[in-house]
């Protein structure tokens, strides 16, 4: 079965640095999602990504963030400069419709750690 | 007022019983959906199972049933015949029909961690 793969599923890096997280969102699917989830709490949205330009974006995702899908196959989340309290679970997801009862399919994550 | 309220931080089950973790929503949209997904301790997000708002009946996938009661605006999840692998956290999501056709964010509740005792 298809499925959502992200890279790397662990990177550690120093407070103030650029980080990319990468994903690769089943081929055939149209909608693109970033989520985190910081340690044991709720999962958050963070920005969804349709038709080459974002949808909807949370609070969260500040100037500090950036998506983008740079070929057909890969969806890639920047933190330009990044903080401690970035420290999270990182999750993609993609659907192939955006609506009705299409599952959003989840990554295994890239756990991030800031220090 | 929170969005998606599970009120069950965690359940202790013994192997074999059936288990039933509750989620409650809250929305003014008419058309939405509610999903769980499992999360074992190795962090992946696992879809398991999906109701639409105007789904009659309630959703089934092999062991997993929602219990949906929309008036109450309560979507559990019942598991039945409980196994050791069973033992996860489980969110409840809820998407809300979006601005415009398509990319519905998902909105998750806290979670239940629920553990199967042999």
């Amino acid at each position: 079965e298809p499925e959502v793969t992200q890279t790397p599923s662990h990177q550690v890096t120093q407070m103030g640095q650029e980080v990319i997280l990468r994903c690769v969102p089943i081929s055939n699917h149209l909608y693109f999602y970033w989520y985190r989830q910081i340690l044991g709490q709720k999962v958050e949205f963070l920005v969804s990504f349709y038709n080459n330009e974002i949808s909807e974006k949370s609070e969260i995702f500040d100037d500090q963030f950036s998506v983008e899908r740079p070929d057909g196959s890969n969806f890639t989340l920047k933190i330009r400069s990044t903080k401690l309290e970035d420290s999270a679970m990182y999750f993609c997801a993609s659907s192939n419709r955006g609506t009705g009862g299409q599952p959003q399919h989840f990554g295994d994550g890239t756990r991030l750690s800031i220090l | 007022a929170q969005k998606i309220t599970q009120t069950q931080p965690g359940m202790f089950v013994q192997e074999k019983e059936a288990v039933t973790l509750d989620c409650t929503y809250d929305t003014s949209d008419p058309s939405y959906g509610l999903f769980w997904y499992k999360q074992p301790s190795s962090g992946e997000m696992i879809f398991l199972i999906y109701q639409g708002s105007y789904d009659q009946q309630n959703a089934t996938e092999g062991r997993y049933s929602l219990n949906f009661q929309k008036a109450r605006k309560s979507a559990n999840l019942v598991i039945s015949a409980s196994q050791l692998g069973d033992s996860a956290m489980y969110f409840c999501a809820m998407r809300e029909a979006g601005g415009y056709f398509g990319n519905e964010k998902l909105t998750f509740g806290t979670g239940t961690r629920l553990t199967i005792i042999p």
